[in-house]
């Protein structure tokens, strides 16, 4: 299958501070990308769906000034999260897919977010 | 897109075929059935996708019924590598909104 590699895969900051979190489709061109997050001991919740070159779709209740993604190229996305607290310490995981078809979206390793 | 129900956890003995199921009883006809799995503190990993017909690959099989109202994911020959949180989800084919959301999933705990 195809590979999708996230940089970093854990990051420690304080709070206040922002972080990025990057997400690369390495062999395929990604025309969707997806930033899930996920809690201990709870299932994924999808944050937001970008395509290449326009702005994120946010879901329902995520804040889209938080949390700023920007998809620049068909490889390349990344998630900002600014001014972290402590309770946006999460496990953030980025998926792809090409085309707008039913091909099945490739998920990355995930980035462990702890906010002191 | 249609929602699914799977039991919380399932305990499987390695060698033994595991059948995972799921409901999903409003599912539309042009929504696919598609199973993932997510290893401890690991991304997902796309397992199989179906609409009508029964699929296998070197994974796994994905049993529908004739109603498309449940499915089984059949893990032939489980191993220890194979405990996880199993995750059956109803798509849509196509379109902006084709986005995976994921339930609770099933925690398949495969015993020595």
């Amino acid at each position: 299958g195809a590979v999708v590699s996230q940089h970093p895969s854990w990051v420690i900051c304080k709070s206040g501070t922002s972080v990025k979190i990057e997400c690369r489709s390495l062999d395929f061109q990604a025309t969707t990308m997806f930033w899930y997050r996920q809690f201990p001991k709870q299932s994924l919740m999808l944050m937001a769906t970008s395509n290449e070159g326009s702005k994120a779709t946010y879901e329902q209740g995520v804040e889209k000034d938080k949390f700023l993604i920007n998809h620049a190229s068909l490889t390349l996305s990344t998630l900002t999260v600014t001014s972290a607290h402590p309770e946006d310490s999460s496990f953030y995981i980025c998926s792809a897919r090409w085309g707008n078809t039913g091909n099945e979206q490739f998920f990355g390793p995930g980035t462990r977010l702890t906010v002191l | 897109d249609a929602k699914t129900t799977q039991p919380t956890s399932m305990d499987c003995a390695e060698g033994r075929a595991a059948n995972l199921p799921c409901n999903h009883s409003t599912i539309s006809g042009n929504e696919y059935v598609y199973w993932y799995r997510q290893i401890h503190s690991q991304g997902p990993q796309y397992i199989i996708h179906g609409l009508k017909n029964n699929e296998t690959n070197e994974m796994a099989s994905l049993i529908i019924t004739e109603d498309r109202k449940s499915s089984t994911l059949i893990l032939p020959h489980a191993t220890l590598r194979d405990t996880a949180v199993y995750y059956c989800i109803v798509r849509l084919y196509g379109g902006a909104t084709n986005k995976l959301i994921f339930g609770t999933g099933t925690l398949l705990a495969v015993q020595p």
